[in-house]
């Protein structure tokens, strides 16, 4: 049974620092795996898609790799701005069956001015 | 491209009565997922559809759950009677057709169900 862990939990920073967020998942044959980014009350917004046989996406100042073997990804964050502020998630889909999207509880960011 | 469209966005309802979420998704989006997200926690699924077709269901509570997908297209997921721990956001998403090289998936803003 697929597992995915977000660490940190929670995480609070000045502006301007660079950061990484880390998600691992227990069972490594994965079709693709996706970053979102979550405002309070809000749905979820695609930040960055990774398919299985790529290695790394880039958007902007997110970058996000991806380590099938390890079971991790990591999500970077340039430069962080106060409106980076919110909870990100991770979510990995089967290799087969139903492609179904199992996420992670989230890593909630605070960017200070 | 129009995103995701959800209704409504916030519901209060008190324990045993019914309520029903609405989904309309991305045109040309053969999947379609309705998920429960319950305060800290990542989004669980309850079912996925492809095309009119249950696809997995396996964490709906089906003694009280129902969702159907007429046509394709649009989606409704129903509760009956409702739970105190029934209170959670409902996002829908979909994404194109299972198997596609590119399955990215594209929520709705969610419905905020209060069970009181």
């Amino acid at each position: 049974k697929q597992e995915v862990t977000q660490i940190p939990a929670a995480l609070s920073v000045p502006e301007g620092e660079n950061l990484v967020l880390n998600c691992s998942f227990t069972d490594s044959a994965i079709y693709n795996l996706q970053w979102f980014r979550q405002d309070p009350g809000k749905g979820l917004t695609s930040l960055l898609l990774i398919q299985s046989s790529q290695r790394e996406q880039t958007s902007g100042r997110l970058n996000a790799s991806l380590d099938k073997s390890s079971g991790r990804s990591t999500l970077y964050i340039a430069a962080s701005q106060p409106g980076d502020s919110a909870t990100y998630l991770c979510a990995v889909s089967r290799a087969s069956g139903t492609y179904k999207y199992i996420f992670g509880t989230g890593t909630r960011l605070k960017v200070l001015a | 491209e129009a995103g995701v469209a959800q209704s409504p966005r916030y519901k209060i309802i008190e324990k045993r009565q019914s309520v029903a979420f609405w989904c309309n998704p991305i045109s040309g989006h053969a999947t379609l997922y309705w998920y429960q997200q319950i305060l800290g926690q990542g989004p669980k699924l309850l079912i996925q559809f492809q095309n009119n077709g249950v696809v997995d269901d396996s964490q709906l509570p089906k003694d009280r759950f129902s969702a159907e997908r007429l046509k394709g297209v649009d989606s409704t997921l129903k509760i009956q009677p409702a739970k105190l721990e029934d209170s959670a956001v409902y996002l829908c998403a979909s994404s194109r057709p299972l198997g596609h090289w590119d399955t990215e998936a594209f929520f709705g803003q969610g419905t905020r169900l209060t069970v009181v």
